[in-house]
C-alpha cells in the first residue's frame, strides 16, 4: 500500500539536543510538508518542498531545518533553538501534477515529540 | 489575508441524529475548501473538497458539505451520525492556486450511543 511513514511514533529528548524526525513516502508525490499540531491551534506549517533539493519556510520555521535530497524523503530536524519543541509533528505530501495548491494532502500518522 | 474559523470547539450529537460541524472562511478571490478528519494519535484523513461547481459536495463515510458563498461558509454535514464518527474535524481553505492551505483550529465531534 502506498502511504507516508513517519518514525518514530514517540520521541523523547533532553532540552538542548537536536533531534531528527523521519518522513518517507512511496506515493511518488513531488510536494511534501511538515506541520506542527498543538492543542486548540490547528496545524501550522513549518516547511514545505515542491521538488527535490528545494524547500521553503512556512509560518513557523524558526528553530527547525529540513532537507530534500530524495523525492521520497523529507526529514525534519528540531534544533535546540526551537523554544517550545514539545508537540505532535505531521508530515504530508500532495500530487504536484494537479497543482500543489488544491490537491488533497496525504498525511503520515505523526511523531509525538516530548522535550524535557 | 486568508483565514478559516471553526466556531465550535466541541459538538455533541446522539447516534442516528443529523450532525453539522461549522466552518467559515475569509479569502480574496474564489476559495478552495477542504474537510479533514483526525482520529486519536493519527494523521489527518481527507474527507472532501470544494473547488468549483455544485455547492453540495459529497465525500467519504457519508459526509457532505455545503458551500455558501454569500455566508462564506462550508459546513460539514451527515444525515445520521455514527459513534465511529467521533473524531477531530478540520476545515481548511486555500485562497488561490498560489497560496498556502490554512487550517482551522479543529472541532471535536462526539457521538453518544
Amino acid at each position: 500500500d502506498g502511504g507516508i511513514t513517519q518514525s518514530p511514533k514517540y520521541l523523547f529528548r533532553k532540552e538542548g539536543q537536536n533531534v531528527t524526525l523521519s518522513c518517507e513516502q512511496n506515493l511518488n508525490h513531488d510536494a511534501m510538508y511538515w506541520y506542527r499540531q498543538d492543542p486548540g491551534q490547528g496545524l501550522r506549517l513549518i516547511y514545505y518542498s515542491q521538488i527535490v533539493n528545494d524547500f521553503q519556510k512556512g509560518d513557523i520555521a524558526e528553530g527547525y531545518s529540513v532537507s530534500r535530497e530524495k523525492k521520497e524523503s523529507f526529514p525534519l530536524t528540531v534544533t535546540s533553538a526551537q523554544k517550545n519543541p514539545t508537540a505532535f509533528y505531521l508530515c504530508a505530501s500532495s500530487i504536484e501534477g494537479q497543482g500543489i495548491y488544491n490537491s488533497p494532502l496525504h498525511f503520515g500518522n505523526g511523531t509525538r515529540l516530548t522535550v524535557t | 489575508a486568508q483565514s478559516v474559523a471553526q466556531p465550535e470547539d466541541q459538538v455533541n450529537v446522539a447516534e442516528g441524529n443529523p450532525l453539522t460541524v461549522k466552518c467559515t472562511y475569509s479569502v480574496s478571490g474564489n476559495p478552495y475548501l477542504f474537510w479533514y478528519v483526525q482520529y486519536p494519535n493519527r494523521g489527518l484523513q481527507f474527507l472532501l473538497k470544494y473547488i468549483t461547481g455544485d455547492n453540495l459536495v459529497k465525500g467519504s463515510y457519508g459526509f457532505e458539505a455545503e458551500f455558501n458563498k454569500s455566508q462564506t461558509s462550508f459546513h460539514l454535514k451527515k444525515p445520521s451520525a455514527l459513534v465511529s464518527d467521533s473524531a477531530l474535524y478540520f476545515c481548511a481553505v486555500q485562497g488561490s492556486s498560489a497560496s498556502k492551505i490554512i487550517f482551522g483550529s479543529g472541532t471535536r465531534l462526539s457521538i453518544r450511543p
